[in-house]
């Protein structure tokens, strides 16, 4: 089974200060997807940025871009510029065979 | 054009009681899930459809029933509700990744 480890419960950062969110998964799989999505306190889930696994190339989504390291099975996902809107749950979440697999999430703290 | 629209957004239920949350989409899309949102948890899968007529379960299946007898929707049965399904129920729908989701439904269960 597909797992997907976010090893940061909680995380803050300095507005306009750079954050990186760590995520790390287990697959035997070859292709599939990894996403970061955004929760604010509204509840919506806001997909952030995608990755194809066969993609060499780095995602990047104006100030959010991904470190995707395919051999070590790791995702992390950089907030450059932070704005105090994008305080949130960040989840990590792989796709593979339809299944949709979740981290726990990183509550990011944005302080002005 | 409203994506995915959840039926109803809160609910309160006493321990033994049924219901159903609605889900429907209007994309078109084929593969429709359904997840429920624990805190610390994250989202875990309760069951999948990958087009009418065929669904599947998730990680955490017991206590729900699901069918999909229409490409749009994808209801979501509880068939005697337990205080231990209290959580937010998020459904999602896509023909290629990324999915959608609707806004949740907030479920208590007394």
């Amino acid at each position: 089974a597909q797992t997907v480890t976010q090893s940061q419960p909680e995380m803050s950062v300095q507005e306009a200060e750079t954050v990186t969110l760590s995520c790390t998964y287990d697959t035997s799989e070859s292709d599939y997807y990894l996403f970061w999505y955004k929760q604010p306190p509204s509840r919506q889930m806001i997909l952030v940025i995608r990755q194809e696994a066969y993609k060499q190339q780095n995602a990047t989504e104006n100030r959010f871009s991904v470190n995707f390291q395919k051999a070590a099975k790791s995702f992390s996902l950089k907030i450059s510029d932070s704005q105090l809107g994008d305080a949130a749950m960040y989840f990590c979440a792989y796709i593979g065979n339809y299944k949709l697999t979740f981290g726990k999430g990183t509550l990011l703290t944005v302080n002005p | 054009n409203a994506g995915v629209t959840q039926t109803p957004k809160f609910q309160v239920l006493k321990t033994g009681q049924s219901m159903t949350l609605q889900c429907a989409q209007d994309m078109n899309h084929e593969y429709m899930s359904w997840y429920r949102q624990d805190p610390g948890m994250g989202l875990r899968l309760i069951h999948y459809s990958v087009g009418a007529g065929i669904t599947d379960q998730g990680e955490v299946p017991n206590g729900y029933n699901v069918s999909r007898s229409t490409t749009e929707d994808f209801p979501l049965r509880l068939l005697s509700a337990a205080p231990s399904q209290t959580s937010v129920y998020f459904c999602a729908s896509t023909n290629n990744q990324p999915q959608h989701f609707g806004d949740g439904t907030r479920l208590s269960i007394l």
